[in-house]
């Protein structure tokens, strides 16, 4: 069954650096999106992506974060000048074209910012 | 009124027990909903879609309520690994998923 693949599993960071957290989607899928999970608390949208455009984004995904897909099958969440509070796992998820469709989600990278 | 409102839980069962997870929303516009469980530290996964008719899956049977804005799950004869978290999960017509906090489950021996 296809997956999606998150890298790395782990990072670690001290607070005021840039990281950039990495996934593929599943390769016919065509919506993308990130979510984060405070340890403890609940699955938080951040932003959704298609056809090469943030399609919606929640009011966590501030101008710290950008999203891009420089390649056909890499799509990137980056989170500049981090701070304590972006400590999470971060989750990636792709879904079809469907309406209805569920997304799946990638393994998710936990960041740890300190 | 919080967008997707779950039983908190823990629910502690025996092997063998039947237990059902309910789940409200909000927004009378969504469209589409799901039961993920999630294990400590890992990924959602979906465990299944819900529809208007509901629908069964094996042991698991989801029922949505479209008037009451209700959602539940219903596990029969549960087993030690259906332990986890259960998330319901709604989505609006931007595909956004809005999460509940989750109901966590802990089947025992």
């Amino acid at each position: 069954e296809p997956e999606v693949t998150q890298t790395p599993s782990h990072q670690v960071t001290q607070m005021g650096q840039e990281v950039i957290l990495r996934c593929v989607p599943i390769s016919n899928h065509l919506y993308f999106y990130w979510y984060r999970q405070i340890l403890g608390q609940k699955v938080e949208f951040l932003v959704s992506f298609y056809n090469n455009e943030i399609s919606e984004k929640s009011e966590i995904f501030d101008d710290q974060f950008s999203v891009e897909r420089p390649d056909g099958s890499n799509f990137t969440l980056k989170i500049r000048s981090t701070k304590l509070e972006d400590s999470a796992m971060y989750f990636c998820a792709s879904s079809d074209r469907s309406q209805g469709s569920p997304l799946h989600f990638g393994n998710g990278t936990r960041l740890t910012v300190t | 009124r919080k967008e997707v409102e779950q039983d908190p839980g823990p629910f502690n069962v025996p092997e063998g027990a039947t237990v059902a997870f309910n789940c409200t929303y909000s927004n009378s516009a969504s469209q589409s909903f799901f039961w993920y469980r999630q294990d400590c530290r890992k990924e959602p996964k979906l465990l299944m879609s819900v529809y208007s008719s509901g629908n069964e899956d094996g042991r698991f049977t989801a029922q949505l309520n479209r008037a009451s804005q209700y959602i539940s799950l219903l596990i029969r004869d549960s087993k030690l690994s259906d332990s986890a978290t259960y998330l319901c999960v709604v989505a609006g017509s931007a595909r956004q998923l809005t999460f509940g906090s989750g109901t966590q489950l802990t089947v025992l021996p």
